[in-house]
Order: structure tokens, then C-alpha cells, then sequence
């Protein structure tokens, strides 16, 4: 099993509240990357991380910003949720090279 | 051109038959090439790594062709519980295209029927 974790796993909240996905791994890897997915569609990258103090956007555009104070804390944030945010989003990481990447749980939003 | 292309399906296969999907990558410098599998409403897991001589793990094979630049994925003798999505994963870092490293595609839906 896979040492990486979001939370929370599910959150319904209301317009215009500020939120925080938080995604940690104790596998010490460097790279960390933030997706988003719908039900049934495909994973969109929205941010990664190369290390600490790197961050960078990722192929989707998305109104969410993330910090890597730490190795091993990628947190995401949305200043303001709107029901567009509704969505899954998934926590990965993988270590420096031609690696895999392992997963978080996910956490489910449901912006009302 | 996508970087990954899959064949969404769904393929629908009786349980017990050998069911095979390939993958193309468009990047002739990608390093590493993975399959994973997503469940319904599950995060996405490593089910194997590809490599150059083809490996196989249990019913699952996996095959690489690099003048084609395709991946292959057999699953023998399937069984229900191998309904899922697989996604196939292309790891381009270095390379130039790409600067997250990892594509993924975007998966091959599979049903396997009793």
C-alpha cells in the first residue's frame, strides 16, 4: 500500500467558502502532482511539485493554488468554491526519474 | 495529436476469455510506460510496469514496442473482478515534452460479463 493521504475523503460545501485539500506521503518522494477528475472522464493535471519551494501548473487551467513548504505537504486551496469546482481530486506522488507515481484515496467536493 | 491515445471502449468480454488492448505514444524519447488500474470511483493503481523485453505477471502481460510506439496490455483467463478502467502511463521526464514527466491516457473501459 501506497503511504499517501487526503483529506477529507468527502466535503459539501457552500459557494464562496475557502477550502483546503490536504495531501501528505511519507514515502519522502519529491514529486507531487494535484488531478482532477470527473466521474467516468479522464485524470487533468492541474499542479505539481518538483520539490520544496517548486511549484507549477499543470495542463488544466484551474482557479486552485498549492504550496510545497515541505517534502512531504502538498496542500491544495481554493480561495472561493463555486459548484464548477465540483469535482474528484487526487493527490500523487512519485520519486525524481522514469518512476511511478502512487495515489491518494481522493477527495470527493461538492460545491452547493 | 494526443500524447497518449487508448481506445476508450468499452470492451465487453465473457469471463474466461483473453482480452488484449494496445496504447500509442507519440513521443519516440518517452523513458518508462506503466499500466494502472482505476476502479469506479477509486484512485487510479499501479497494476505494472512495462518493460523493453515484455513482462508478465500472473494472467497480465505487458508488451512494448518501441519502433511501433505502442504498449501492449493481455489479460488471460479473465475474471469479473478485472472489470475496471486501465489507464495507460507514459513517463516522458528529460525528455522535453511534457513537464510533469507522467501522461496518462485516458483508459480503456473493460467488462467482464459472467
Amino acid at each position: 500500500e501506497a503511504d499517501i493521504y487526503q483529506t477529507p475523503r468527502y466535503l459539501v460545501i457552500g459557494t464562496g467558502k475557502k477550502i483546503t485539500l490536504e495531501c501528505s506521503q511519507t514515502m519522502g518522494h519529491d514529486k507531487m502532482y494535484w488531478y482532477q477528475q470527473d466521474p467516468g472522464m479522464e485524470l487533468h493535471l492541474i499542479h505539481y511539485s518538483y520539490g520544496v519551494n517548486s511549484t507549477e501548473k499543470g495542463d488544466l487551467s484551474s482557479e486552485s493554488t498549492v504550496s510545497r513548504i515541505r517534502t512531504e505537504h502538498f496542500p491544495l486551496t481554493l480561495e472561493s468554491a463555486r459548484p464548477s469546482h465540483t469535482s474528484q481530486y487526487l493527490c500523487a506522488s512519485s520519486r525524481t526519474g522514469f518512476t511511478e507515481a502512487f495515489f491518494g484515496q481522493g477527495t470527493r467536493l461538492t460545491v452547493v | 495529436r494526443k500524447e497518449v491515445e487508448q481506445d476508450p471502449g468499452p470492451f465487453n468480454v465473457p469471463e474466461g476469455a483473453t482480452v488484449a488492448f494496445n496504447c500509442t505514444y507519440s513521443n519516440s524519447a518517452s523513458q518508462s510506460f506503466f499500466w494502472y488500474r482505476q476502479d469506479c470511483r477509486k484512485e487510479p493503481k499501479l497494476l505494472m510496469s512495462v518493460y523493453s523485453s515484455g513482462n508478465e505477471d500472473g494472467r497480465f502481460t505487458a508488451q512494448l514496442n518501441r519502433a511501433s510506439q505502442y504498449i501492449s496490455l493481455l489479460i488471460r483467463d479473465s475474471k469479473l473482478s478485472d472489470s475496471a478502467t486501465y489507464l495507460c502511463v507514459v513517463n516522458m521526464e528529460g525528455s522535453g515534452g511534457g513537464a510533469d514527466g507522467l501522461t496518462f491516457g485516458k483508459g480503456t473501459h473493460l467488462i467482464i460479463q459472467p
